[in-house]
């Protein structure tokens, strides 16, 4: 598929807000999802945007979408210890998602 | 509660092996995908299926098969193991072919191809 880009890690503090961010290039995509894994799971939903939105916010996560840039971001209010974990940027290629590679969130107390 | 597993968990097997991975869900999905997961890779598609008795190949499918025989399972056979398949294998689910619709993980199988 198409790439989707993503910085390979990030490490924030306790309480502060993390902003992971990803770029993809198939400009097609109807959605694009962010999913997180925690250490030895599976992915798992975390939210997702349709591409007429540029702002999708839910609790402590703010989804914002640049469709021109072809810029999605994911922000992380007040991150908590238990928020570490892999995020991963998807769009849909119309038969299944592409993914990123991945961004791994380190919260330090 | 429906859910997605897979097993085994972990494996070892040696290189020239066949290899068979299942992956069974109850959600009552029609479709159905394997991803591998390598570091540096992030998650690739091996195959997919969007129902009974169709499958299809993903962005690398060299070296794997599946079979869909019915709608809650499709396992995922390496036909003659090699080093370079060694990962950790996920499958997943969905319902329809919808943008949008969520798609529910198993919680991997790591296998280690010596």
């Amino acid at each position: 598929g198409e790439d989707v880009e993503q910085s390979l890690f990030l490490s924030v503090r306790e309480g502060d807000s993390s902003v992971i961010n990803c770029t993809y290039t198939d400009s097609s995509s109807t959605y694009l999802y962010w999913y997180k894994q925690e250490p030895g799971a599976g992915l798992q939903l975390l939210t997702y945007i349709f591409s007429n939105m540029d702002m999708k916010q839910d609790q402590r996560l703010t989804v914002l979408l640049n469709k021109k840039d072809k810029h999605l971001s994911l922000r992380i209010a007040d991150t908590q210890t238990g928020d570490s974990a892999i995020y991963f940027c998807a769009d849909d290629s119309g038969y299944a998602l592409n993914f990123g590679k991945g961004t791994s969130l380190l919260v330090t107390p | 509660d429906a859910e997605i597993t897979q097993s085994p968990r972990h494996k070892i097997t040696e290189t020239g092996r066949q290899v068979t991975l299942a992956c069974h869900q109850t959600w009552n999905h029609n479709n159905m995908f394997w991803y591998r997961q390598d570091l540096g890779h992030g998650l690739r598609l091996i195959h997919y299926s969007y129902g009974v008795q169709d499958t299809n190949k993903g962005e690398v499918s060299d070296g794997y098969s599946v079979s869909r025989s019915n709608t809650e399972d499709l396992p995922l056979t390496l036909e003659s193991a090699a080093s370079s398949q060694t990962s950790v294998y996920f499958c997943a689910s969905s319902m329809t072919r919808d943008s949008g619709e969520t798609q529910y993980f198993g919680p991997g199988t790591r296998l280690l191809v010596l």
